[in-house]
């Protein structure tokens, strides 16, 4: 079945990388994902890989891939107050629909 | 993703009401999904609509929901007789087509049910 794993806190101070890890089972999927939810807030769409990609990079964010494992990770360098958030990890499932994880909540440490 | 719009942004009714939230997908987008928030968790996906047609609805419950993407106008959620389980955030999202990378997403409704 489909099934996304992400672990559930994440604490770092200010200044630091924080990395997001992720799991999922669906060999299949074409698409990953990667949104952040401020509190209260909707869904943005942060970045996204294509599964034959290894890494994306944007800005402060790195995406690592590793298919074979099935892991996909999210690395936000210089951590600021204002990434404190959920950062969903997602992919596409082979029906198109997109599967999410519960989300991982990244606390920030002055 | 400020271009999917949803209202009401909040909505709270009283136990045995009816629910109906809208989406309004981007401009150009034919493809509508819902998805469901409950309180500490992660998105449930709950139904799959494009223009007319329901092309997956394997997370809607058997009772008391339903959906519909109309020819013209939003696509509407609707709960029938609510029940303060039902209380979450329910979250739609468009996209152009199947198979695209990005579905966006719209600000959410909040339901509330007392």
């Amino acid at each position: 079945g489909e099934d996304v794993e992400q672990s559930l806190f994440l604490s770092v101070r200010e200044g630091d990388s924080s990395v997001i890890n992720c799991t999922y089972t669906d060999s299949s999927s074409t698409y990953l994902y990667w949104y952040k939810q401020e509190p209260g807030a909707g869904l943005q769409l942060l970045t996204y890989i294509f599964s034959n990609m290894d890494m994306k990079q944007d800005q402060r964010l790195t995406v690592l891939l590793n298919k074979k494992d099935k892991h996909l990770s999210l690395r936000i360098a210089d951590t600021q107050t204002g990434d404190s958030a959920i950062y969903f990890c997602a992919e596409t499932a082979q029906d198109d629909k997109i599967i999410f994880g519960k989300g991982t909540r990244l606390h920030i440490l002055p | 993703n400020a271009g999917v719009m949803q209202n009401p942004r909040h909505l709270v009714r009283r136990r045995g009401q009816e629910a109906r939230l809208r989406c309004s997908p981007m401009k150009g987008h034919s493809h509508v999904y819902w998805y469901r928030q409950l309180p500490e968790e992660g998105l449930k996906f709950m139904v799959y609509l494009q223009k007319e047609n329901i092309i997956d609805e394997s997370g809607m419950p058997k009772e008391r929901f339903s959906a519909e993407f109309p020819k013209e106008g939003p696509s509407i959620l609707r709960i029938q007789q609510v029940v303060r389980g039902d209380s979450a955030a329910y979250f739609c999202a468009s996209s152009p087509g199947q198979g695209i990378a990005e579905a966006f997403f719209g600000q959410g409704t909040r339901l509330t049910v007392v």
